[in-house]
């Protein structure tokens, strides 16, 4: 079946740093990737998204390249701000699957000051 | 204006009773979703309706029944709570062109106590 491993949490940064999230997924034929952001007490905002290879996906500063060869979706920001502090998971949907989302573990990233 | 729309947004209730979810969208979609968060922030997907027909039930007690009475309405009754059912319940909505893209609901935090 389908899955997505993210990179282990949790990631403390100072602002203005690199960011970079780790994901590989594991799926037949050519899903659909996304990463979804989730801010403290709220629900999940899609960040950006790739439907085929080689697509980047871009959104507020953050972006990710849909890595076919690599089977990855690395999400990558310049330049972070303390309100980027969140859960970020990466996920892959296809058609023959219901279009259901199957998700990573999900990255708790704080970000200070 | 909200797109996605679920009530309560927390639900508190003792073991044994019996409670429903209530999620709309106004998205103009076809197709819905209900997804659980246990307390690790793990996503799991439980059902999907299409139109109004299921078209996805994972391994969910049968306890949980969803319903759809058009195609923006998807509620989520559940029977009998256990504690192990604690967790945050997403609904979300997509259409399948062009890109299956999901939208979330706020999120109802249910505890079991």
């Amino acid at each position: 079946g389908n899955s997505v491993t993210q990179m282990e949490g949790p990631v403390t940064l100072s602002e203005e740093a690199f960011l970079t999230i780790n994901c590989t997924y594991t799926a037949t034929g050519y899903p659909s990737l996304f990463w979804y952001v989730q801010y403290p007490g709220e629900g999940l905002q899609l960040l950006l998204k790739a439907t085929k290879a080689d697509d980047k996906g871009s959104n507020k500063g953050f972006e990710a390249t849909y890595r076919k060869e690599t089977t990855s979706f690395h999400l990558e920001k310049g330049s972070v701000q303390v309100s980027d502090s969140a859960v970020y998971f990466c996920a892959l949907s296809q058609r023959a699957s219901g279009s259901r989302l199957t998700f990573g573990e999900g990255t708790q990233l704080t970000v200070n000051p | 204006d909200t797109a996605v729309s679920q009530t309560p947004k927390y639900l508190v209730t003792q073991m044994g009773n019996d409670k429903s979810i209530k999620c709309e969208q106004n998205l103009g979609h076809d197709t819905m979703y209900w997804y659980k968060q246990d307390s690790k922030k793990f996503l799991k997907i439980m059902f999907s309706y299409n139109n109004k027909e299921l078209i996805i039930n994972e391994t969910v007690p049968n306890r949980f029944s969803p319903k759809s009475p058009d195609k923006a309405h998807l509620n989520l009754h559940i029977n009998s709570l256990e504690l192990g059912d604690s967790a945050v319940y997403f609904c979300a909505s997509s259409q399948p062109l062009p890109t299956d893209t999901q939208y979330f609901g706020p999120g109802t935090r249910l505890t079991v106590l």
